[in-house]
Order: structure tokens, then C-alpha cells, then sequence
């Protein structure tokens, strides 16, 4: 089974310094899509790309947040000068939209993010 | 601010007892999605149901869609200790709209 995977599972990390999360999609899906969840919260689109293209950013998405996908298939999703308010699990899915019967989104495991 | 926000926040049922699960939604969309997600783990997709349907079902879950009262409800039907977990509901308004908007989730308790 080739699902959504999402590297690391978990990271520690200390306040102002930098991370980056892996997400591989599904092999053939063109969209991949970043979200945050925090406790007892339902996740918070950050921004998807349609191939390489990134589409749409959040405004949750600061100047500290970057995300890639440079040739289309994988992509990262780097925080600079980590804050405590960063501490949130990080959702990657990917979906094969825009074709009409394709929206369904399928999630990875997400990336458990601790900012002591 | 969430899109979605689902009623009740918590739910705690006996096995074999029904579980409904409700969503409103603010704006008009396209679909509406059904998650489910264990503590601590990625969400599961449920169920889509289109803006133009009204009812699905799948296995032991039904889902329906009022556009006109922009809400949506989940019923799982002979629930399982294994059903417990939080059920999320996700609103998109196109297929070219990209992003899914999420509420906050109704924790479900089956207690065998």
C-alpha cells in the first residue's frame, strides 16, 4: 500500500531553530495539500500545490514558513526561528482534483512538531 | 475561522447504539467530507457527498446534506468499541478551489 507518507513522525526541537517535514503522496496524484492541526482542533489549511505549482497560501502561513514541491511529486515544509506557537501536528494529503470525481483528500500520518 | 463546526463536541454512546453526528457550514460548497481520526494519528476519509445529493451511505454509515440549512449529520449505526475517535467534517467549494475547511471535531465514546 503506497499511502500519503510523512517524515519525520515526530521532532523536538529547541525555540529559533529551524525544521523541515517530508511529505511523499500518493504516486499519481497531482495535488498535495499542507495542513496544522493543534489539540482538540481540527486542521488548518496552510497552502497546496497542483504539480509543482504552488496554488494557495494562508494567511496562517507566515514569513517564517516555506513549502516546495520542485519537481512535482515530493515536498517540504520548512519553519524557520521555530516559536512554541509552532507545536502543532503537520497533515500532508494528496488528491487527484480537479478531475470532478477525485476531490477525496487521503492523509498521511502527520509530523508531531515540539518546540521546548 | 473553521468553516465547519460540529455537534455535538462529545459523544459517549454503548456499544451497539446508534451515533449521530452533526455540521454546519457557513458558505455554500461544492462537497462536504466525513474524517475520522484516532488520537494522535492522521484522518481517515468516510464518505463525500456532492452539493446536488442528499443522502449516502456506506456500510454502517449514512450521511445527509441540507444545502438550505447548510448543515450536514452522520449517523453510524450499531456502533463498535473500534468506532471511537473524533469525526471531523470538511467543506470545499470546488474542485478547483483546492483547500478542504475543517470544524473542530466531535470525540466519540463507544464504551463496550
Amino acid at each position: 500500500d503506497t499511502g500519503v507518507s510523512q517524515d519525520p513522525r515526530h521532532k523536538i526541537t529547541k525555540r529559533g531553530q529551524n525544521v523541515t517535514f517530508r511529505c511523499d503522496p500518493i504516486s499519481e496524484h497531482n495535488r498535495l495539500y499542507w495542513y496544522r492541526q493543534t489539540l482538540g482542533q481540527g486542521p488548518e489549511f496552510l497552502t497546496y500545490f497542483q504539480n509543482e505549482a504552488q496554488l494557495e497560501k494562508s494567511r496562517l502561513l507566515s514569513d517564517r514558513f516555506s513549502a516546495e514541491r520542485p519537481k512535482g511529486s515530493f515536498s517540504t515544509l520548512e519553519i524557520q526561528r521555530t516559536e512554541q506557537g509552532d507545536s502543532a501536528m503537520y497533515l500532508c494529503a494528496s488528491s487527484l482534483a480537479p478531475l470532478a470525481d477525485q476531490e477525496t483528500q487521503y492523509f498521511g500520518p502527520g509530523t508531531r512538531l515540539l518546540v521546548l | 475561522s473553521q468553516q465547519g463546526e460540529e455537534d455535538p463536541q462529545a459523544l459517549s454512546i454503548q456499544e451497539g447504539e446508534n451515533a449521530t453526528m452533526n455540521c454546519s457550514y457557513k458558505t455554500s460548497i461544492n462537497n462536504l467530507q466525513w474524517y475520522r481520526q484516532n488520537s494522535g494519528r492522521g484522518l481517515v476519509h468516510l464518505i463525500l457527498i456532492r452539493s446536488n445529493e442528499r443522502e449516502k451511505h456506506s456500510g454502517r454509515l449514512r450521511v445527509t446534506l441540507d444545502t438550505s440549512k447548510k448543515s450536514s449529520s452522520l449517523l453510524i449505526t450499531a456502533s463498535r468499541a473500534a468506532d471511537t475517535a473524533s469525526y471531523f467534517c470538511a467543506t470545499s467549494k470546488g474542485t478547483n478551489a483546492g483547500k478542504s475547511t475543517f470544524g473542530d471535531g466531535t470525540t466519540l465514546t463507544v464504551k463496550p
